[in-house]
């Protein structure tokens, strides 16, 4: 079964740093999510992204936040300079895109850990 | 916006009790309706959905039915095990965006 790959399963970052994490789409999926978990709670939408640009972005996806998909595979978010409030589960999700039916799919996430 | 209300938990029953968890909407179009779970350590798996008013979601012996008069789309089963201890999310999805509820800690005790 296709599946929604995340790297790396756990980051730890030094505060102030800069750090990109990667989710690979299920292939033929066109809408691109991040949302973040903070201690297992709730998901908070970050950005969605579509058509190589982003469709939405929550108060969260502040200007130390970025998204791209370089190379037409990977879609990355970039968090320019880390905060200790960043530490969170960040997990990725991909929809097929053929209307509001479509569910979305989860990677297994990446720890981000910032000290 | 849109968004959705969960019954805040967590939840404790014994195996065989029914379950419910409450789940209410606020959209101003017609979105579709999910149900997610996240067993611990890892993502969330979807579980069941329904795209339009009346319909019922089904899965693994859960069930959600679209209820577009009380917006609502409360989770339920029948007989719970142990093994359907996990946080449980209600979403809802235009074609662009996707919002979920707090989500509801489940824990059922053997």
């Amino acid at each position: 079964e296709p599946e929604v790959t995340q790297t790396p399963s756990h980051q730890v970052t030094q505060m102030g740093q800069e750090v990109i994490l990667r989710c690979v789409p299920i292939s033929n999926h066109l809408y691109f999510y991040w949302y973040r978990q903070i201690l297992g709670q709730k998901v908070e939408f970050l950005v969605s992204f579509y058509n190589n640009e982003i469709s939405e972005k929550s108060e969260i996806f502040d200007d130390q936040f970025s998204v791209e998909r370089p190379d037409g595979s990977n879609f990355t978010l970039k968090i320019r300079s880390t905060k200790l409030e960043d530490s969170a589960m960040y997990f990725c999700a991909t929809r097929e895109g053929t209307g509001a039916g479509s569910p979305a799919f989860f990677g297994q996430g990446t720890r981000l850990t910032v000290v | 916006g849109d968004s959705v209300t969960q019954m805040e938990g967590p939840v404790t029953l014994s195996e065989e009790a029914f379950l419910t968890i409450n789940c209410t909407y606020t959209a101003t179009g017609y979105p579709s309706l999910f149900w997610y779970v996240q067993y611990p350590g890892e993502g969330l798996q979807l579980l069941l959905k329904a795209t339009k008013a009346d319909d019922k979601g089904s899965n693994k012996g859960f069930e959600a039915t679209y209820r577009k008069e009380t917006t609502s789309f409360h989770l339920e089963k029948g007989s719970v095990q142990v093994s359907d201890s996990a946080v449980y999310f209600c979403a809802l999805s235009d074609l662009n965006d996707m919002r979920f509820g707090a989500g509801t800690r489940l824990t059922v005790k053997p």
